[in-house]
């Protein structure tokens, strides 16, 4: 059974900070792995996609790393800002399909401070 | 940019109750799922749809869950007889490729069971 962890739970860093999220994931057997933000409240919002052939995916100021056979991904934000403020959380697809389910961490809480 | 709408964003129903969470989904995407999220755990994958039929379901989705797409642009969520511990946030979700493209998230409906 996939599970995904990511660690610490909750981050806080000074506004300018680059900052780098980890997430492990026990099963590299994986289709895609998925970044996600979450404000409070709120919906997921993908930041990032990274299919199992890849290595690594950028969007502006992110960037996120993949390697499969150590089941570890990085999400790397360079000049944190306070609107960057949010929970991100890890998912990875199974490899059983391109519909098949998504297994989530917990998330980590950024707080950047001004 | 088109968005997976959730209605309602709260709801308050006693035990026993039958609720029904409703989903537009984007309108030319072919894949659908439900989650949750209950308050300080991991997002759940409940159930995935596609081609008008159930792909996937949890061991979540009992038969007290049902999902239906009536009319082509709505996809619902059915709980029979709520309990307490089905209190959580509900997501639905909605994709065009499936595993190709990421997932895109509605704000999700606060489930409150009394």
């Amino acid at each position: 059974k996939q599970e995904v962890t990511q660690i610490p739970a909750a981050l806080s860093v000074p506004e300018g900070e680059n900052l780098v999220l980890n997430c492990s994931f026990t099963d590299s057997a994986i289709y895609n792995l998925q970044w996600f933000r979450q404000d409070p409240g709120k919906g997921l919002t993908s930041l990032l996609l990274i299919q199992s052939s890849q290595r690594e995916q950028t969007s502006g100021r992110l960037n996120a790393s993949l390697d499969k056979s150590s089941g570890r991904s990085t999400l790397y934000i360079a000049a944190s800002q306070p609107g960057d403020s949010a929970t991100y959380l890890c998912a990875v697809k199974g490899a059983t399909g391109a519909n098949s389910k998504l297994t989530f961490g917990k998330g980590i809480t950024l707080s950047v401070r001004p | 940019e088109p968005e997976v709408t959730q209605t309602p964003s709260h709801q308050v129903t006693q035990m026993g109750q039958e609720v029904i969470l409703r989903c537009v989904p984007i309108s030319n995407h072919l894949y659908f799922y439900w989650y949750r999220q209950i308050l300080g755990q991991k997002v759940e994958f409940l159930v995935s749809f596609y081609n008008n039929e159930i792909s996937e379901k949890s061991e979540i989705f009992d038969d007290q869950f049902s999902v239906e797409r009536p009319d082509g642009s709505n996809f619902t969520l059915k709980i029979r007889s709520t309990k307490l511990e089905d209190s959580a946030m509900y997501f639905c979700a909605s994709s065009d490729t499936g595993g190709y493209s990421p997932l895109h998230f509605g704000n999700g409906t606060r489930l409150t069971v009394t």
